[in-house]
């Protein structure tokens, strides 16, 4: 079953514009990660953000994590054509499998 | 390169055959994951490995499934009597350390059942 879930589905900007995608998850978690997936490709590693963390930063990126809420968002800056992906959140719960959610389907239009 | 590798990329096989895909994680990883990932939807987790020993299995994975990791570096994932329903994407990934870490993910067999 998927844990997560992505907000919004789809999302379509212009080069330049940032993106921001939402995720929401149920259970208690050890960290929670963000994957991109280019069209029938294998999915790459982002970032990681630990459950006692609340924002972190890597280039471009930036996640944020509310445990409160269950509740994480990718800020995508100054976007490209190339950031055209699929993005997914996964959750650990302390047993090292992640559990994706459906992803958001980015479209940067250039 | 020495990232993930997945062998074969694809395959395509009539409903009631075996397949067998591999998975050769990155060296030293410990920890090796299948995911299998359905078109619009997040990758599902089937089952993962410590060094040689499966530690869990989704209930997704029914007994026509099964996977090893005999000397704790490659993997093979098996699937009997192939059904339709089993045209999917499967995913191979691994990982260091005892602790959740990122996952580093093969670029998949695509498995279609015809």
């Amino acid at each position: 079953s998927q844990q997560g879930e992505e907000d919004p589905q789809a999302l379509s900007i212009q080069e330049g514009e940032n993106a921001t995608m939402n995720c929401s998850y149920k259970t208690s978690i050890n960290n929670l990660q963000w994957y991109r997936q280019n069209s029938g490709r294998g999915l790459v590693h982002l970032i990681l953000i630990r459950s006692n963390e609340r924002e972190k930063h890597s280039g471009r990126l930036r996640v944020t994590l509310d445990t409160s809420k269950k509740s994480s968002s990718l800020l995508i800056t100054a976007s490209r054509a190339a950031d055209t992906a699929s993005y997914f959140c996964a959750t650990d719960a302390f047993s090292g499998k992640l559990t994706f959610g459906k992803g958001t389907l980015l479209t940067v239009n250039p | 390169d020495t990232g993930v590798s997945q062998d074969p990329r694809h395959k395509i096989t009539k409903r009631g055959q075996n397949v067998t895909f591999r998975c050769d994680p990155i060296s030293e990883h410990n920890r090796l994951y299948w995911y299998r990932q359905t078109l619009g939807q997040g990758p599902e987790f089937l089952t993962y490995f410590q060094n040689e020993a499966q530690l869990e299995k989704s209930r997704l994975l029914s007994d026509r499934f099964s996977a090893e990791r005999p000397k704790g570096s490659f993997s093979t994932l098996e699937i009997q009597r192939t059904e339709q329903g089993d045209s999917a994407m499967y995913l191979c990934a691994s990982s260091q350390g005892l602790q959740a870490y990122e996952q580093y993910f093969g670029p998949g067999t695509r498995l279609t059942v015809t």
